[in-house]
């Protein structure tokens, strides 16, 4: 059971380097997200998607950019990495925003990417 | 917008103890489901419990319960019980059920049990 899988799991970038971190999720999850975690701040959304072909920015979305071309797959663009960009980034999915009776809404997340720019 | 609100940053308990996490939230939305996850030090995130604003009875899983009181707008975390590896950081999270919803996260309470 993969659930959801996030790589790299650690990445040093220099100022104005650009890179992809990928996410990838085997359960069927129409819904998914990126979140960042810096330091005494809990997670903020980043961006995130209701289905493939379907993005929408959260809370932190200034110098970063998304796609979704497939169910599974949501990675997650840096342009132009900045030192404010250093932090721990996590992919997550759920069913749906919706609760149900078999479904919480709960997020499911992957094991985080640690970012350094440099 | 929603807005959650983790006024201890850290915790102490001794073992076998238990101990209350405090979490307040702030929402205009009807319906909504109230989280918390667990964060150990290997940084992943662990979810524990969940809470639906409409459940008539508090939630309980294991040694977790959620004191949820809707008028007060709480949901606090009780662990019971308090094991050396509950050590971590915990946080309480809420999406309403309206429309594309995300899940708000508070900025976490440290809990450290000692021995």
């Amino acid at each position: 059971n993969a659930g959801v899988t996030q790589t790299p799991k650690f990445r040093i970038l220099k100022i104005g380097q650009s890179m992809t971190l990928q996410c990838a999720q085997d359960m069927n999850h129409n819904y998914m997200y990126w979140y960042r975690q810096d330091p005494g701040m809990g997670l903020k959304l980043i961006y995130y998607s209701v289905g493939a072909g379907i993005t929408d920015k959260g809370e932190v979305p200034n110098g970063y950019n998304v796609s979704r071309s497939t169910t599974e797959d949501f990675p997650l663009r840096l342009e132009l990495a900045a030192p404010s960009q250093t932090s721990v980034y996590f992919c997550a999915s759920s069913y749906s925003g919706l609760a149900g009776p078999r479904n919480t809404g709960e997020l499911f997340f992957g094991e985080g990417s640690r970012l350094t720019v440099l | 917008a929603q807005k959650i609100t983790q006024t201890q940053p850290g915790m102490f308990v001794q073992e076998k103890e238990a101990v209350t996490l405090d979490c307040t939230y702030d929402t205009s939305d009807p319906s909504y489901g109230l989280f918390w996850y667990k964060q150990p030090s290997s940084g992943e995130m662990i979810f524990l419990i969940y809470q639906g604003s409409y459940d008539q009875q508090n939630a309980t899983e294991g040694r977790y319960s959620l004191n949820f009181q809707k008028a007060r707008k709480s949901a606090n975390l009780v662990i019971s019980a308090s094991q050396l590896g509950d050590s971590a950081m915990y946080f309480c999270a809420m999406r309403p059920f309206t429309g594309y919803s995300t899940l708000t996260f508070g900025k976490g309470t440290m809990l450290l049990v000692s021995p």
